[in-house]
Order: C-alpha cells, then sequence, then structure tokens
C-alpha cells in the first residue's frame, strides 16, 4: 500500500535549536517525494523537492531509499518556522500525490 | 499571476443537501486535484481530473463526484450530504503530469459546513 507516515502530531523546540521532522513512506515503485508547508492563515505550499536537492529557507531534506525516510532539517529553527509541515509522494505513472497528516512545529522564543 | 482560485470560501449546508465547490486552476495547468482535510486527518485524495478526463479517485463514495470543463476549471459535488463531510477542501492545479519535479499548487480551500 501507498503511504506516507508522520509520526509526530506537534514537535515543539526552542529558538536556534535544531529541528528534525520526520517522513517515511511506503511505496514499491520510485518516488519523487515533496514537503509541502502551511503557516497561519496561509495556503498550503512547495517547500522543497527531494530532486531539486535544494535548502530553502535553511531547511534540507535528504531522501534515504534504503530507510524509506525523506526527513525535513534545519539546524537552527526560527520562530517563523512555526506551520504545519506535510509529507508528499508522488506515484510514478499514476501520478498521484499522497499526503501524510502533517505535523505542526512550534518554535518557542 | 493568479493562483488557483477556490468558491465558495464557505459554505453551510443541511444534511441530505447537495454541495457544490468550484476551482480554477493557475494559467496554463490542466490537472485539477481535490483533497479533503478534515480535522486531525490530514489531506485525503479525493479526485484527480487531467484534460478533462477523471484520472484517479480516493476511497471516497460515489456521492462525491466532479468534472473538469474545457478551460480546465473544475467543480467538486458532493450529494446526500452527511456530517462528516464537513471539512476544509482543497483544490490544487499542477501542469504537464510526466514531468519530472511536477509540483502542485494548492487553493485556499473550501470550508464546508454540514448541519
Amino acid at each position: 500500500a501507498q503511504r506516507v507516515t508522520q509520526p509526530e502530531k506537534l514537535l515543539s523546540v526552542f529558538k536556534g535549536a535544531p529541528v528534525e521532522l520526520k517522513c517515511n513512506y511506503s511505496y514499491s515503485g520510485s518516488p519523487e517525494l515533496f514537503w509541502y508547508v502551511q503557516y497561519s492563515r496561509q495556503r498550503l505550499q512547495l517547500l522543497l523537492r527531494h530532486i531539486s536537492r535544494e535548502s530553502i529557507k535553511g531547511f534540507t531534506a535528504d531522501l534515504n531509499k534504503g530507510e524509506t525516510s525523506f526527513h525535513l532539517k534545519k539546524p537552527f529553527a526560527q520562530e517563523e518556522d512555526s506551520a504545519m509541515y506535510y509529507c508528499a509522494l508522488r506515484t510514478s505513472g499514476t501520478y498521484k500525490y499522497i499526503f501524510g497528516t502533517g505535523t505542526r512545529l512550534k518554535v518557542l522564543a | 499571476e493568479a493562483g488557483v482560485t477556490q468558491s465558495p470560501t464557505h459554505l453551510i449546508k443541511t444534511r441530505g443537501q447537495q454541495a457544490t465547490l468550484r476551482c480554477s486552476p493557475i494559467s496554463g495547468h490542466t490537472s485539477v486535484y481535490w483533497y479533503q482535510q478534515a480535522l486531525g486527518l490530514g489531506l485525503q485524495f479525493l479526485l484527480w481530473y487531467d484534460e478533462g478526463e477523471e484520472r484517479n479517485r480516493g476511497n471516497f463514495p460515489p456521492r462525491f463526484s466532479g468534472r473538469q470543463f474545457p478551460n480546465y476549471s473544475s467543480e467538486l459535488n458532493v450529494n446526500a450530504l452527511e456530517l462528516e463531510d464537513s471539512a476544509l477542501y482543497l483544490c490544487a492545479s499542477s501542469g504537464s503530469v510526466g514531468a519530472i519535479g511536477n509540483t502542485i499548487y494548492f487553493g485556499e480551500g473550501s470550508w464546508l459546513t454540514v448541519v
């Protein structure tokens, strides 16, 4: 079954602390993975995607096919990072986007 | 450039009624996705339309249906509304689905409340 799991519903960290939002997926094909973010009162928007291997707003994510994970990391959290984060998988062929249940990140001052 | 637009923003319906939600994709996008975001359940995939055809649907009953028009806009219809249909309905659009790195862009959603 195709599935995206985000085990933490809420993650609270202090400003300046490292952040890691976990994402595991279940998919037998070749996955494309994404992280989407929803700031307060804003629409869901793309943060980054694994094929770009980019760092956006200090966040990075590496696809680990052996562990079927795509964890989102940032070395020093900022208060403006507080938001809801969703991990998503796009299946090949059927091009379906499957989202995890999301993790709310709270960065405390 | 205008993003994905959805209407109405809020809709209140009575159980048993029908609801129609509308979505206009980003100009040039041919694919439209519909998701249901119920409290605590994340985004549940509903439907995907591309080039006017339904390409995929999620695990929802047939009373959830929709269509895509020649201008690529789309509507989602929910018949025989039930209380548990109350949720935020998100529409997203994308360009050519076969392209590596294709991503979807979301609208702000339509809140449906069933009373």
